[in-house]
């Protein structure tokens, strides 16, 4: 079963224009969630996480993300896009209890000048 | 230099020969973690390891053997490399588990002809 779904493999925006990037999760119990950014031929870094506090969570060079647990949902955003945002962008999560790790297939973001 | 390093960074074999990647991280972190990147599909968990001489299975282990003698390294090995194993490796190390940011290494690319 599909723990994470990220919707829409490319999303191009405009320079200065709202990012916004879809994940949404599947589990049972509460989530442990994560975004992560790649750059051309770079290993993954992390942009920021959820765990339980806070449900709008704000990350490195101005990403935020916000929980939804009636949705199921947990999309990343930015107010005002830059050429360096451009990357391959991951959602993860990790089910309690259970020592794994599942990634969404990625969402590549190209930002037009 | 502190940091988590991979090598090769790339490889060509053939189909039936044994390859071995390797991953070494200087943060002395507990967790090392073995993914594969795929077109469509993310990045999937191959292996990962809680300490010196403790593995487990992830997601995608079949054709895979790890070890990890000891914590600052974690190859992973392709008995029988098939084509199907060609694909990006990335190793991760992390302090912990639960909600520990996962650090990436800049991955090995291995091609199987």
């Amino acid at each position: 079963a599909q723990s994470v779904t990220q919707l829409g493999s490319h999303v191009s925006v405009s320079e200065g224009a709202l990012v916004l990037l879809r994940c949404n999760y599947s589990s049972s119990v509460p989530p442990y969630l994560f975004w992560y950014v790649q750059y051309p031929n770079q290993g993954l870094q992390l942009l920021l996480k959820y765990t339980s506090a806070a449900t709008l969570v704000k990350g490195i060079n101005g990403f935020e993300a916000e929980f939804k647990k009636s949705e199921t949902s947990f999309h990343l955003t930015k107010p005002s896009a830059h050429m360096s945002d451009a990357a391959e962008y991951f959602c993860a999560v990790r089910i309690s209890r259970r020592n794994q790790f599942y990634f969404g297939t990625g969402t590549s973001l190209t930002v037009i000048p | 230099d502190a940091g988590i390093t991979q090598s090769p960074r790339y490889k060509i074999t053939e189909t039936g020969r044994q390859v071995t990647l390797m991953c070494h991280q200087t943060w002395s972190h507990s967790y090392m973690f073995w993914y594969r990147q795929d077109l469509g599909h993310g990045l999937r968990l191959i292996y990962y390891s809680a300490a010196a001489d403790i593995t487990d299975k992830g997601e995608v282990p079949d054709g895979y053997v790890v070890s990890r003698s000891k914590t600052e390294n974690f190859p992973l090995t392709l008995e029988s490399a098939t084509r199907s194993q060609t694909s990006v490796y990335f190793c991760a190390s992390s302090e912990g588990l639960a909600v520990d940011t996962q650090y990436f290494g800049p991955g090995t690319r291995l091609t199987v002809l």
